[in-house]
């Protein structure tokens, strides 16, 4: 089965800084890669998604890539502020019969100081 | 408002106890699933239901019944609860191969 991997489990950075936060997922037929946020006390909140169809895309300060033959898709959260701390969730999956079974990696808690 | 929610928010209970969580989704989705967060924050997919077929049963403890009444609701009922069924529960719900979205989880303390 799927196994997904995310590095680093914690990240400290300077308001304004970037943080990058990568994943690898083992099996090939995965293509659905979501990133979700999650703040204390609250349940995960998708904040991105990237299809393997696609190697790239952007919202705003937050930006994922994919690589496919790596296995590994990343989180780019540029001019960060305070408001991004909290634990960053990458998952993957395979799209199958109209429904979704998300593999979660362990999680990054960012913590952004000001 | 259009959201996914749970009921309770938390729950305390003593080893032995039977206890429920519901969940209700307003999104017109058909499929919806339960997860569990362990202290650690791992979140693990237990199950999913497509219009209220059980399509998703992880290997999780028989005791865990989970319950689609309608395609809104998914319940999740646990017998004889144990001290390792302490964590935050969440419920999530989806359209077809489209992204899911989460509740706001019911945190159970098994005492």
């Amino acid at each position: 089965g799927e196994n997904v991997e995310q590095h680093p489990s914690t990240l400290s950075v300077q308001e304004g800084d970037s943080a990058v936060i990568k994943c690898t997922y083992s099996d090939s037929a995965s293509n659905y890669f979501p990133w979700y946020k999650q703040e204390l006390g609250k349940g995960p909140q998708l904040i991105i998604d990237i299809r393997s169809n696609v190697g790239e895309k952007k919202d705003q300060r937050i930006a994922v890539t994919l690589n496919k033959t790596a296995k590994h898709f990343s989180l780019h959260i540029t001019e960060t502020q305070p408001e991004d701390s909290a634990v960053y969730f990458c998952a993957a999956s395979q799209f199958s019969g109209g429904y979704n079974k998300l593999i979660f990696g362990a999680g990054t808690r960012l913590a952004v100081h000001p | 408002d259009t959201a996914v929610s749970q009921t309770p928010k938390y729950l305390v209970t003593q080893m032995g106890n039977d206890k429920s969580i519901k969940c209700e989704q307003n999104l017109g989705h058909d499929t919806m699933y339960w997860y569990k967060q362990d202290s650690k924050k791992f979140l693990k997919i237990m199950f999913s239901y497509n219009n209220k077929e059980l399509i998703i049963n992880e290997t999780v403890p028989n005791r865990f019944s989970p319950k689609s009444p309608d395609k809104a609701h998914l319940n999740l009922h646990i017998n004889s609860l144990e001290l390792g069924d302490s964590a935050v529960y969440f419920c999530a719900s989806s359209q077809r191969d489209s992204p899911e979205y989460f509740g706001p989880g019911t945190r159970l303390t098994v005492t």
